[in-house]
């Protein structure tokens, strides 16, 4: 079974400065990946996602994360964060075609001004 | 693209009254639909997801139960509300046919006293 880690509780950045949230997963063969961002009492929305192909993805938002193999990870990007972009971020698995995706537990992005 | 709907959007019960909770899906036909948990500062619980109207496969044992009388429509149901089911709960959405993106609707906050 596929598993995913997250190793940041909460993240805390200056509102400009650039942004690396961490990702980790555990699945034998190459899963889908994703990253979901939730604003307080919302629902999750898509950023973006990684089914084959190129290694750098983009997503919406200035938002982009890289698919390392050797790594086992799917870490999200952003050059330079803006205060609306405080939320929780999920990174999500997937073993491919099976429609069930494992989360993690969350990031929390926290922007001072 | 999908629209989620849940309702109602807030619910606080008592202890042992029963639950159901609503979700309706728009914008797609057939889809793949689900049920998460979650519970304050952590990640989402699977609890069921139905690949068609009538089935329905249930992640995590407990006092809840689930029904999809409709291909759009999901229903998350208990007899007895116990503390712990406090949470908030959302409703996904995703296409069924290998593209795998979830959508998910705005939720539901049920707190159990």
């Amino acid at each position: 079974a596929q598993s995913v880690t997250q190793p940041d509780i909460h993240i805390t950045v200056s509102e400009g400065a650039s942004l690396e949230l961490r990702c980790n997963y555990s699945y034998g063969a190459t899963p889908y990946l994703f990253w979901y961002v939730q604003s307080p009492g919302q629902g999750l929305q898509l950023l973006l996602k990684y089914f084959s192909g190129d290694t750098l993805v983009q997503g919406i938002k200035g938002f982009e994360a890289e698919f390392k193999r050797s790594q086992s990870s799917f870490n999200l990007r952003k050059p330079s964060v803006h205060w609306s972009d405080a939320a929780e971020y999920f990174c999500a698995v997937e073993a491919g075609g099976s429609y069930i995706p494992t989360f993690g537990r969350g990031t929390s992005l926290i922007v001072h001004p | 693209s999908q629209t989620i709907h849940q309702w109602p959007a807030t619910l606080v019960q008592p202890v042992g009254s029963p639950l159901s909770l609503e979700c309706t899906v728009e914008g797609t036909s057939n889809p793949n639909l689900y049920w998460y948990r979650q519970a304050a500062g952590r990640g989402l619980q699977l609890l069921f997801y139905s690949v068609g109207i009538g089935q329905i496969s249930s992640e995590v044992p407990q006092n809840l139960s689930a029904s999809r009388p409709q291909d759009r429509q999901f229903i998350l149901s208990s007899k007895k509300l116990l503390l712990s089911d406090s949470g908030f709960y959302l409703c996904a959405s995703a296409p069924g046919q290998g593209a795998d993106t979830q959508y998910f609707g705005p939720g539901t906050r049920l707190t159990v006293l």
